[in-house]
């Protein structure tokens, strides 16, 4: 079974330039994350997707930060412009999931690594 | 508010020790608990969890963790440690009525050989 799947792996923009990281959950999987993992941090949540719709964004830089989730699958997360402090490694998981929400284990891509110079 | 502690930032053991990783959760129904280790370069991968019943729940790699309800404590604990258990170790929480799944800052775990 494949994994879930992240590109680009690294990426180093200037700060105000934008940048879009791409995620492609385990087939069949319901629910996505975006999570940011600053170094030396744990991973917080950014948005939390079931199939198209949005679960949870509370914590998601709206006025920087975009994510889609269009037909239910892949994902895609966009900064712009992006800050010194966006400088983070971008997780995306997905999970089972279903009705009522998640209870079950997340399965983590490699992550993006985003440096803004 | 849910929320997860670790409180040890950073822990060295000598490998074959044992070792025990601190987690207190804040919630406030019966939480779902995970534990997760990052290596290097790499996604977290899952090493157990508890979701109800006997609260002495086993993972891979030897690991296992104990749920106590009267602490607020899900620590993660192994008998002997491998020098291949060098990672970051992660607790999280999910909250049935959230939905969210929040995760600590994490221990890193340095083995001397």
């Amino acid at each position: 079974e494949a994994g879930v799947a992240q590109s680009p792996r690294y990426k180093i923009i200037e700060k105000r330039q934008s940048v879009a990281f791409w995620c492609n959950p385990i087939s069949g999987h319901a629910t996505l994350y975006w999570y940011q993992q600053i170094l030396g941090q744990g991973p917080k949540l950014l948005i939390q997707f079931q199939n198209n719709g949005v679960v949870d964004d509370s914590q998601l830089p709206k006025d920087r930060f975009s994510a889609e989730r269009l037909k239910g699958v892949d994902s895609t997360l966009k900064i712009q412009p992006a800050k010194l402090e966006d400088s983070a490694v971008y997780l995306c998981a997905s999970s089972l999931g279903g009705t009522g929400g998640n209870t079950g284990e997340l399965f983590f891509g490699e992550g993006s690594r985003l440096t803004v110079l | 508010a849910q929320s997860v502690t670790q409180p040890d930032i950073h822990i060295t053991v000598s490998e074959g020790a044992s070792l025990e990783l601190r987690c207190n959760y804040s919630y406030g129904a019966t939480p779902y608990l995970f534990w997760y280790v990052q290596s290097p370069g790499q996604g977290l991968q899952l090493l157990l969890k508890y979701f109800s019943g006997d609260t002495l729940v086993q993972g891979i790699k030897g690991f296992e963790a104990e749920f106590e309800r009267s602490q607020s404590s899900f620590n993660l604990r192994k008998p002997s440690v491998h020098w291949s258990d060098a990672a970051e170790y992660f607790c999280a929480v999910w909250g049935s009525g959230t939905y969210k799944y929040i995760f600590g800052t994490g221990t890193r775990l340095k083995v001397l050989a």
